[in-house]
């Protein structure tokens, strides 16, 4: 089955620096890749996606990279803000079943004012 | 999106006491989907919940300890049975968010407590 593995589990940072956090997984046959944000006691909310057919995807200050061939997909934060601290956790999902995730084992990133 | 609406939204039990969660949909889904978060981890996925037929469990869940119920497309439940300190976590349902089967959403989770 798949398995996904993240990096770095903690990540510190200063306000406006950027943040990169790095999943690798293992089915190829992958072809879904979320990352959702975490804040203490809520419930992870999605914050951008990426599909196997696109190389990269930008919303504002968060962009998403996906090396196919690699098996590894990133997630980049620019000009972090302290509310950017939270959890973040990376997914995959194969098939048509996008809500059938297989998560990372999260990063907590704090970004220091 | 779809509005998923989770409860207990959290609890307190006693070992050797089961517990069942309910998840409401206020649309019809085909998926529903049950995870566990144990504290300080990432998320698990329990099992998928099937309308019509029963659940499919990922290695290491079993129906014996977590009968999952799926009586139509807008509901499901998921029991926590003979419960030990261990089962102490957060259980989340999710239903993918649209007809095309993206994203997972959601609910506000049920944090259960083992004493």
């Amino acid at each position: 089955g798949e398995n996904v593995e993240q990096h770095p589990s903690t990540l510190s940072v200063q306000e406006g620096d950027s943040a990169v956090i790095k999943c690798t997984y293992s089915d190829s046959a992958s072809n879904y890749f979320p990352w959702y944000k975490q804040e203490l006691g809520k419930r992870p909310q999605l914050i951008i996606d990426i599909r196997s057919n696109v190389g990269e995807k930008k919303d504002q200050r968060i962009a998403v990279t996906l090396n196919k061939t690699a098996k590894h997909f990133s997630l980049h934060i620019t000009e972090t803000q302290p509310e950017d601290s939270a959890v973040y956790f990376c997914a995959a999902s194969s098939g048509n079943q996008g809500g059938k995730l297989i998560f990372g084992q999260g990063t907590e990133l704090s970004v220091k004012p | 999106s779809a509005v998923i609406s989770q409860k207990p939204s959290r609890d307190i039990c006693q070992r050797g006491t089961s517990l069942t969660i309910q998840c409401q949909v206020d649309s019809q889904v085909t998926m529903m989907f049950w995870y566990r978060q144990q504290p300080g981890q990432s998320l698990t996925l329990i099992a998928t919940a099937n309308q019509g037929s029963e659940a499919t469990y990922e290695s290491g869940f079993v129906i014996d300890k977590f009968p999952i119920s799926r009586p139509n497309l807008t509901f499901s439940t998921l029991t926590v049975s003979n419960m030990s300190p261990e089962d102490s976590s957060i259980y989340l349902c999710s239903v993918d968010r649209d007809s095309e089967n993206t994203e997972a959403f959601f609910g506000q989770g049920t944090r259960l407590t083992v004493v």
